[in-house]
């Protein structure tokens, strides 16, 4: 059965404290792997898609990167403007997406 | 670019009523678009594939005659929940996909909330 599985739930971190949020998937021939943000009350803001084991991307303090079983978006120096639930997402080949449940953040100043 | 709205963003009914939500992709054209349901703290739940000019496609357990969608045309779907009742209570978003597009990336509306009486 496909899944999407973030860790942890919940992070809280200091202004400038960087870190890592996981996204570990088992999805059936994997067509795409999305990170969303999604702040209270508002639907998911597209922030990168990734396609193959390796690839990187880059947006201001976010970095993410993809391997054959898990996608982690890296956070470097983060802003309290940055707290927010972070959505993984995972396309596959049976054109289904499949969200995971999300990782919130918080950054305190 | 890739933006997408949602109409209304915020609706209270009674119970037995039906309501209808709005989404428009406003600066692209999208074939299919999607409709999740979101409870607190919750993620993303798919209710249904919404596909222009035909049938939608919906998902285990979700009632065709309860959640009525229709995609009259390129830039706009519509889901209607049917005799609200409060455990329809919920956030209720769209997606789009950019047919401009290659790539299957999926571009969200802001939400409606709505609260069934």
């Amino acid at each position: 059965e496909d899944q999407v599985t973030q860790s942890p739930e919940a992070l809280r971190l200091q202004e400038g404290e960087s870190s890592s949020l996981n996204c570990s998937y088992t999805v059936s021939g994997l067509r795409g792997l999305f990170w969303y943000r999604q702040d209270p009350g508002k639907g998911p803001e597209f922030l990168f898609t990734l396609y193959s084991a390796g690839e990187e991307k880059e947006k201001e303090r976010l970095k993410a990167t993809l391997t054959k079983k898990e996608s982690f978006l890296h956070i470097t120096a983060p802003k309290p403007e940055d707290s927010a639930t972070y959505l993984c997402a995972a396309y596959s080949s049976a054109s289904k997406i499949i969200f995971g449940s999300g990782t919130r953040l918080s950054i305190r100043p | 670019g890739a933006v997408v709205s949602q109409h209304p963003s915020r609706v209270i009914c009674k119970s037995g009523t039906s309501v209808k939500i709005e989404c428009r992709s406003l600066d692209f054209q999208a074939t299919t678009m999607f409709w999740y349901r979101q409870f607190p703290k919750q993620s993303l739940m798919l209710m249904a594939t919404s596909n222009e000019g035909s049938k939608a496609t919906y998902e285990q357990g979700v009632e065709k005659d309860k959640f009525l969608i229709n995609h009259a045309s390129l830039t706009l779907s519509t889901l209607t929940v049917t005799s609200a009742h409060p455990e329809d209570s919920s956030f209720y978003i769209c997606s789009a996909r950019d047919n401009g597009q290659v790539q299957e990336t999926q571009y969200f509306g802001p939400g409606t909330r709505l609260l069934v009486l």
